[in-house]
Order: structure tokens, then C-alpha cells, then sequence
């Protein structure tokens, strides 16, 4: 079974600065994809920024990127520039597709912006 | 554009109670997800349903059961409720039969559900 570790419960950044959220997965599926999902206060989970397996390029969206290491089995998440709104919970997910429609998640890492 | 709805956005009930939470996918979505996503934890997968059949269960028991609408709607049900059933409540939706291998999952802002 596929499983996700986040093994920072917390972090913390000074707005305007960087911060890198660890993850690691296991998976004996060679195709796959990987998302960091954010988790306001609010509630609403929402889609960060998206990788596929067989992309050696490590995507990127805006102040946000990956460090994708796909031997190590690591996922890291990469916020630039921090700002006040980025403040939320973190939430690495796994999903093989084909005829497996689930997301696996972490157990998440709660990012503090500090003004 | 309608997002993912999701009601009630908060219950309580009591042991052994019964208890359905409902969801209307984002619009031109056909297919529905729930995940169950307890204090502190990330979300865990309950099931999936595509074209009114469940596509996908996770490790939950048959007190968990579903059902989704021909409008694409889906509703949980959770029958003699425990302690432990109190969390979050999310709905995704997705749309299937793209031929993509991955279905984009959007997801509701949830029913806390407490279980006294």
C-alpha cells in the first residue's frame, strides 16, 4: 500500500522569506502523481501545485515549486517569497490513477507566516 | 462557476444516532469523492462514485454507504454512530471519462460532524 510520511508537524517562516516542506512516499508503482494541497483555516482544501512521475522537470506555480526526487521517493514543497495568506495547513498526497481514484495524503505540516 | 457545496457545514449527534451529509459537485463534474479527515490527521478516502455506482471503497466499515444522484449530487450516510465518527467531512469531485489518466480532484469546505 502506498503511504505518505510529512515528518515536519510544523514550520515556521518570517514573511518575505523561504520555506521548504518535506515529504516522502513509498510506492511500488512506477506511474504516478504527487500534490501539495493547502488547508486554510477555512477548511477548503485546495490544490497547490501538481507532478507528474514521468516529468523529470520539477513543476512550478508562481512562488511555489517542488524539488521532486523520484529514486528517493521525496516530494518537497518550496514557498518563496512567504506571505501572510500562505499560512495554512499542508497536505502532500499521492495518487497512482488507473483503476485506483484515491489520494493518499501525509498528515500535514501546519506553516506559520510571522509578519 | 459553482465550486464543490457541501451541507449542513456543521452537525452534532449522538451515539448510535444516524446521519446524512450531502454534496453537489462543482459544475460539468460527474463524479464525487468523500474523504473522512479526523483532528490533526490528513484525509482518508471513504469511497468514489461515477455514474451512480460506487467506483471505489476505502477501509471503512458498511456503516459508511453512499449514493450519488443522476444530477451528480452524492450524499454520505453514516449509520450507529461511534465517538470516533467525529471529523471532517469532505467532498471532491472530479470529472471522469476524459481518457486523462489523472481526474483533478476539487474539494467542498467540508461537514464537521461531532458525535457526542
Amino acid at each position: 500500500a502506498q503511504t505518505v510520511t510529512q515528518s515536519q508537524p510544523e514550520m515556521s517562516v518570517q514573511e518575505a522569506e523561504t520555506v521548504t516542506l518535506s515529504c516522502t512516499y513509498d510506492t511500488s508503482e512506477s506511474d504516478y502523481y504527487l500534490f501539495w494541497y493547502k488547508q486554510p483555516p477555512s477548511r477548503q482544501m485546495i490544490l497547490v501545485i501538481r507532478q507528474e512521475a514521468y516529468k523529470q522537470q520539477n513543476a512550478t506555480e508562481n512562488r511555489f515549486s517542488v524539488n521532486f526526487q523520484k529514486a528517493a521517493k521525496s516530494f518537497s514543497l518550496k514557498i518563496s517569497d512567504s506571505q501572510l495568506g500562505d499560512a495554512a495547513m499542508y497536505f502532500c498526497a499521492y495518487y497512482s490513477g488507473g483503476s485506483n481514484y484515491k489520494l493518499t495524503f501525509g498528515k500535514g505540516t501546519l506553516l506559520t507566516v510571522n509578519p | 462557476d459553482a465550486g464543490v457545496t457541501q451541507s449542513p457545514t456543521h452537525l452534532i449527534k449522538t451515539r448510535g444516532q444516524q446521519v446524512t451529509l450531502r454534496c453537489s459537485p462543482k459544475s460539468g463534474h460527474d463524479t464525487v469523492s468523500w474523504y473522512q479527515q479526523a483532528l490533526g490527521q490528513g484525509p482518508q478516502f471513504i469511497f468514489q462514485y461515477y455514474e451512480e455506482e460506487e467506483r471505489q471503497r476505502g477501509n471503512f466499515p458498511d456503516r459508511f454507504s453512499g449514493h450519488q444522484f443522476p444530477n451528480y449530487s452524492s450524499e454520505l450516510n453514516v449509520n450507529a454512530l461511534l465517538l470516533g465518527d467525529s471529523a471532517l467531512y469532505l467532498c471532491a469531485s472530479s470529472l471522469a471519462g476524459t481518457g486523462a489518466r489523472w481526474e483533478t480532484q476539487y474539494f467542498g469546505p467540508g461537514t464537521r460532524l461531532l458525535v457526542l
